[in-house]
């Protein structure tokens, strides 16, 4: 059974540019989680989509959005990056939310 | 606003010198603690979940229980691969979906 697979692996950015991340949960979750994990602040939640629709947010600016497809395929987007969205990017998914798969994440570095 | 804190930091064993790491926790009525293991560049890999006081969980080494305010891994026997960051999260009940507010982790280091 495959994970839940995460793209690209790793990224450099510069500051001022945007990004877009990539989750692809478990065959048959429909629930997908992003999280931002950093050494300073631990693992921080961002948003969860559920079938296509934002069902949870977390304190993030407005910079950061995300969106799900049809297929539960699952995308989260940075714009104006700034040096304090250095970061691994986490992506969960799971079934009824009593079980949280994670993928190896995405290294995100603005320089 | 949830809460989850977990101790110590960091902790240096000795391979078989067993010991508890602690994660207590404030949240609006706990769904469900959860216990994962991440290792240096990866993702978390879960080992538990609890949903009630009193619970126990066992899974070769580890060992994890439950009590109203807080949850403790239990660590028997460690041995050096059983290295890696520790993290404890929690789901409240108020928040329908996923949402996960985890503790800072416990970086545990086991030596030969």
């Amino acid at each position: 059974k495959a994970g839940v697979t995460q793209t690209p692996r790793y990224l450099i950015k510069t500051r001022g540019q945007q990004v877009t991340l990539s989750c692809s949960p478990i065959s048959g979750h429909r629930s997908v989680s992003w999280y931002q994990q950093t050494p300073g602040q631990g693992l921080q939640f961002l948003f969860e989509y559920f079938s296509e629709t934002q069902r949870n947010k977390g304190n993030f600016p407005g910079r950061f959005s995300g969106r799900q497809f049809s297929n539960s395929r699952s995308e989260m987007n940075v714009s104006t990056l700034e040096l304090g969205d250095s970061a691994l990017y986490l992506c969960a998914s799971s079934t009824t939310g009593y079980g949280y798969t994670f993928g190896s994440g995405t290294r995100l570095t603005v320089v | 606003e949830d809460q989850v804190t977990q101790s110590p930091e960091a902790l240096r064993l000795q391979e078989g010198e067993s010991s508890s790491l602690n994660c207590s926790y404030t949240v609006s009525g706990l769904r469900g603690l959860f216990w994962y293991r991440q290792d240096p560049g990866k993702g978390p890999e879960f080992l538990f979940t609890l949903y009630s006081a009193g619970e126990e969980k066992e899974k070769e080494r580890l060992k994890a229980t439950l009590t109203k305010k807080e949850s403790f891994l239990h660590i028997t026997a460690p041995k050096p691969e059983d290295s890696a960051t520790y993290l404890c999260a929690a789901a409240d009940s108020e928040t329908s979906g996923s949402r996960l507010t985890f503790g800072e982790g416990t970086q545990l280091t086991v030596n030969p």
